[in-house]
């Protein structure tokens, strides 16, 4: 199975500043007959179901802030928030889809400072 | 509009089945895989498996392989997850969710559309 790992577990961001969560897989989810990578960025805030953000890697989801990006390939991505907002405060996952099981990160909790 | 509707909380007993529904609307059943996730009270996301609509094939996570099994009604629109043996540590909210249309053969999509959640609660 791939192990998704994400860093920080946690952290506490003041609003209007950056926050920055990383995702390492523990082997490439770049597929290769797109040259994308296999890999989801979600947000659940408490009570709901997870909402999707990013996908392959770095296309936001129609309807999501501008203010959400994400980068990386190969093993190590990244979701940035640029400017956090109250109500980013939320559990962040990744999810890589290249292979089943579809493994998620262990979450990312962001709070403000 | 497009959406996935999940059945209602369960409260079993150790050893008994659950069988969560969840009907889409709003799409084309058949063209987008659906997945179970689930998330024990407090913890993180587990994906529990993927069934397509269209050809009913499945696949599940080993941790729950052979106690779980994934099926579809396509007159209806609704997927069924069921899961026997109940254990306590079974206890969780189950979700169903699509996955994102895109036009990549033979790779998995990210999951955009969740249905509410159902809880499943297993206490003797």
């Amino acid at each position: 199975d791939i192990v998704m790992t994400q860093s920080p577990d946690s952290l506490a961001v003041s609003l209007g500043e950056r926050a920055t969560i990383n995702c390492k897989s523990s082997q490439s989810i770049l597929y290769g007959y797109n040259n994308k990578n296999c890999l989801g960025w979600y947000q659940q805030k408490p009570g709901q179901p997870p909402k999707l953000l990013i996908y392959w890697a770095s296309h936001r989801e129609s309807g999501v802030p501008d203010r959400f990006s994400g980068s990386g390939s190969g093993t190590d991505f990244t979701l940035t928030i640029s400017s956090l907002q109250a109500e980013d405060v939320a559990v962040y996952y990744c999810q890589q889809y290249y292979t089943t099981p579809a493994t998620f990160g262990q979450g990312t909790k962001v709070e403000i400072k | 509009q497009v959406q996935l509707v999940q059945s209602g909380a369960e409260v079993k007993k150790p050893g008994a089945s659950v069988k969560v529904s969840c009907k889409a609307s709003g799409y084309a059943f058949i063209g987008l895989n659906i997945h179970w996730v689930r998330q024990a009270p407090g913890q993180g996301l587990e994906w529990m498996g993927i069934i397509s609509p269209g050809g009913g094939s499945t696949s599940y996570a080993q941790q729950i392989q052979g106690r779980v099994s994934m099926t579809r009604d396509t007159s209806t629109s609704t997927v069924y997850m069921e899961l026997s043996s109940l254990k306590l540590d079974d206890t969780a909210v189950y979700y169903c969710a699509r996955e994102l249309a895109q036009a990549t053969p033979d790779v998995m999509s990210a999951l955009d559309i969740w249905g509410q959640g159902t809880v499943v609660t297993v206490s003797s």
